[in-house]
């Protein structure tokens, strides 16, 4: 079966880094990619990794590591605004996407 | 700026109902999408649709239809509502080509409850 694994909730402190990791294993890849919802709000994209290597933008930065079904979320000077939910989904072989569970990100003053 | 509106953002409904959930998406995209999103869960695909009139199933078709009349509107219809249908419903849309990077766009979601 197609599984996407990252963690359910996660919390950090304003200003700091944290790093949200995400393990998939799908029915072949066309790229990954990261979504932000906050509450209530519609998901927006945040990034798409489809090659190997980190991908940076502004404060967010997406790494993939294709031969091992791995990529991360890198946040940087973490703001109060950033306390969302971020969902990572992998377009397999029949380019539908599968999506994670999402990670609930709690930032704290 | 892209749009997707979803008609409602709450909805109450009582069991054996049919409810009808209405999107629309001002960005000319081919590609539509109904997600339901519960607890715990990813995104569950319900139907897609590549074009008008087509639709396809996705992971979870069961006691729901939808309708694909006009490029930028796409329904999604509950024939006989069910307890168990108590969700958050995502509407996306996207383009079409496969070549270049397949972003869907969201809309804010309704929340159905029935009861």
């Amino acid at each position: 079966g197609q599984n996407i694994d990252q963690p359910t909730e996660m919390t950090a402190t304003e200003g700091a880094i944290v790093q949200i990791n995400c393990t998939y294993q799908t029915s072949g890849f066309n790229g990954l990619f990261w979504y932000q919802q906050h509450a209530g709000e519609a998901p927006t994209f945040l990034s798409y990794n489809v090659l190997d290597g980190l991908e940076e933008k502004g404060r967010f930065s997406s790494f993939l590591s294709r031969s091992k079904g791995y990529s991360y979320l890198l946040l940087k000077e973490l703001q109060m605004k950033d306390s969302a939910s971020y969902l990572c989904a992998v377009l397999d072989s029949n380019y539908q996407l599968i999506w994670g569970a999402g990670t609930k990100l709690i930032i704290k003053p | 700026d892209v749009k997707v509106t979803q008609s409602s953002r709450y909805l109450v409904k009582r069991t054996g109902e049919k409810v009808f959930l209405e999107c629309v998406q001002d960005m000319d995209h081919e590609n539509m999408f109904w997600y339901r999103q519960d607890p715990g869960l990813g995104l569950r695909l319900i139907y897609f649709s590549y074009d008008v009139k087509m639709k396809e199933k996705g992971d979870i078709p069961e006691g729901y239809s939808v309708s694909r009349e006009k490029k930028e509107r796409f329904s999604l219809i509950l024939e006989s509502a069910s307890t168990n249908q108590t969700s958050m419903y995502l509407c996306a849309s996207s383009n079409r080509d496969r070549e270049f990077v397949n972003i869907q766009y969201f809309g804010a979601g309704t929340r159905l409850s029935v009861l």
